[in-house]
């Protein structure tokens, strides 16, 4: 079975660009999570999504947002990026929202220069 | 919210040796605790987890305890092997979702 895709493995960007990161769940999975990670503040949880409705989101800015699709695949888009946007974006899925265990992509490492 | 607090920071071990890797957690809701893997430049990786109805698991060389009314729970490694290298973290998480709260992670060092 194949695991958790993301793309684009790594972007640079300029400030006050957006972007849009793409994940693809394991197959039958429905739950799909975003995380951020940085060297200061660790791996910090974005959102959640089952059923294409946001299920849980965490402690960021309204410029994060997402969506998910009918065929459970989700974006996430950072608007007006800034320099401490600079991480890597974790996206994780599971097969519920409820304590499922949750296998994580390889992430998309974003630069903001 | 929750708070994971996970120690120590960076562990070396002779091959062979053991490693140990604590981590509390203060919101006594929480009630699954996955430990993860992650190796440069890829994503974490779900080695074990355990439930706060369990107070022991094993899987081959490692381990997982936790103790509800201490709120804490280990990750014991036997026998490292240098492929065990690598960043651990642990995570707690309560019945609401799949909010994963983290601790700040473990770099794990085996000498050949």
């Amino acid at each position: 079975k194949a695991g958790v895709t993301q793309t684009p493995r790594y972007l640079i960007k300029t400030r006050g660009q957006q972007v849009t990161l793409s994940c693809s769940p394991i197959s039958g999975h429905r739950s799909v999570s975003w995380y951020q990670q940085t060297p200061g503040q660790g791996l910090q949880f974005l959102f959640e999504y089952f059923s294409e409705t946001q299920r849980n989101k965490g402690n960021f800015p309204g410029r994060f947002s997402g969506r998910q699709f009918s065929n459970s695949r989700s974006e996430m888009n950072v608007s007006t990026l800034e320099l401490g946007d600079s991480a890597l974006y974790l996206c994780a899925s599971s097969f519920t929202f409820r304590q499922g265990e949750q296998f994580f992509g390889p992430g998309t490492r974003l630069t903001v220069l | 919210g929750e708070n994971v607090e996970q120690h120590p920071s960076t562990l070396s071990v002779q091959e062979g040796d053991s490693a140990v890797i604590k981590c509390t957690y203060s919101d006594s809701a929480s009630n699954y605790f996955p430990w993860y893997k992650q190796e440069l430049g890829k994503g974490p990786q779900l080695i074990i987890d355990i439930r706060s109805n369990v107070g022991e698991k094993k899987d081959q060389r490692i381990a997982v305890t936790l103790n509800k009314t201490a709120k804490h729970f280990s990750l014991h490694i036997t026998e490292t092997q240098p492929e065990d290298s690598a960043v651990y973290f642990c995570a707690a998480t309560q019945r609401t979702g799949n909010q994963f709260y983290f601790g700040t992670g473990t770099s794990l060092t085996v000498i050949p």
